[in-house]
């Protein structure tokens, strides 16, 4: 079954404590990107990834990081969180050809609270 | 520089009546334009995509989008609401080609039906 695979669903961190979110795709798509949910501004793209090794900052990459060594995992990286970032993270992937994207495929979503 | 905007946080209607939500775009090249729905503790899915073919985009669940470009908008209808439509609704855009990275999400519209 074709899939985004994020884990974990549910993170109760501390401040300061480095923590990763995985994502994994199986549909061998180039095109990958971490969006985070907030109440009343929609998502929010935070990194993507137009191939292996080929990463870029979206619109709030600041205080995130993301390696892209292998083209089906694109995991993200608090170094030092902060309540800030309690949010609902989404990591979705997408076919591209010349044409442009096609659709976005989403995982379940992170729900994560620092405290 | 691309952009979107949702007319509405909120929309309520009822069952059997019409369902219209607002989205205006701002891009500066050819659009790809997208209308995405998130259902209660889900990731967003695909409803329909407009990608410079026909102006009238035809998408799931009996939901169809027009583009008017005179109006910068991209606009989601159905006939007839049923109950199981409610959920956020997203609007978003990319540019077309090859070189399209980003995708720019709306702030969501929330949708419910009342019986």
């Amino acid at each position: 079954e074709a899939q985004v695979t994020q884990n974990p669903r549910y993170l109760i961190t501390v401040t300061g404590k480095k923590l990763t979110v995985t994502c994994s795709q199986n549909m061998n798509h180039e095109y990958m990107s971490w969006y985070r949910q907030d109440p009343g501004l929609g998502l929010r793209q935070i990194y993507y990834s137009m191939n292996v090794e080929v990463t870029d900052k979206g619109d709030v990459p600041e205080g995130y990081k993301v390696s892209r060594k292998e083209k089906r995992n694109f995991p993200l990286i608090l170094e030092s969180p902060s309540p800030n970032q309690t949010s609902l993270y989404f990591c979705a992937s997408s076919l591209r050809d010349g044409a442009g994207h096609e659709k976005l495929f989403f995982g379940s979503g992170t729900q994560l609270s620092v405290l | 520089a691309q952009s979107v905007t949702q007319l509405g946080s909120h929309v309520s209607v009822s069952e059997g009546a019409l369902v219209l939500l607002r989205c205006n775009y701002s891009s500066s090249v050819p659009p790809y334009l997208f209308w995405y729905v998130q259902y209660p503790n889900q990731g967003l899915q695909l409803l329909l995509k407009y990608t410079s073919a026909a102006t009238l985009v035809k998408g799931i669940n009996g939901f169809e989008a027009e583009f008017k470009k005179s109006e910068t908008s991209f606009h989601l209808t159905k006939p007839s609401a049923h109950m199981s439509d409610a959920a956020e609704y997203f609007c978003a855009v990319s540019e077309g080609g090859s070189s399209a990275s980003k995708i720019i999400f709306g702030s969501g519209t929330r949708l419910s039906i009342r019986p």
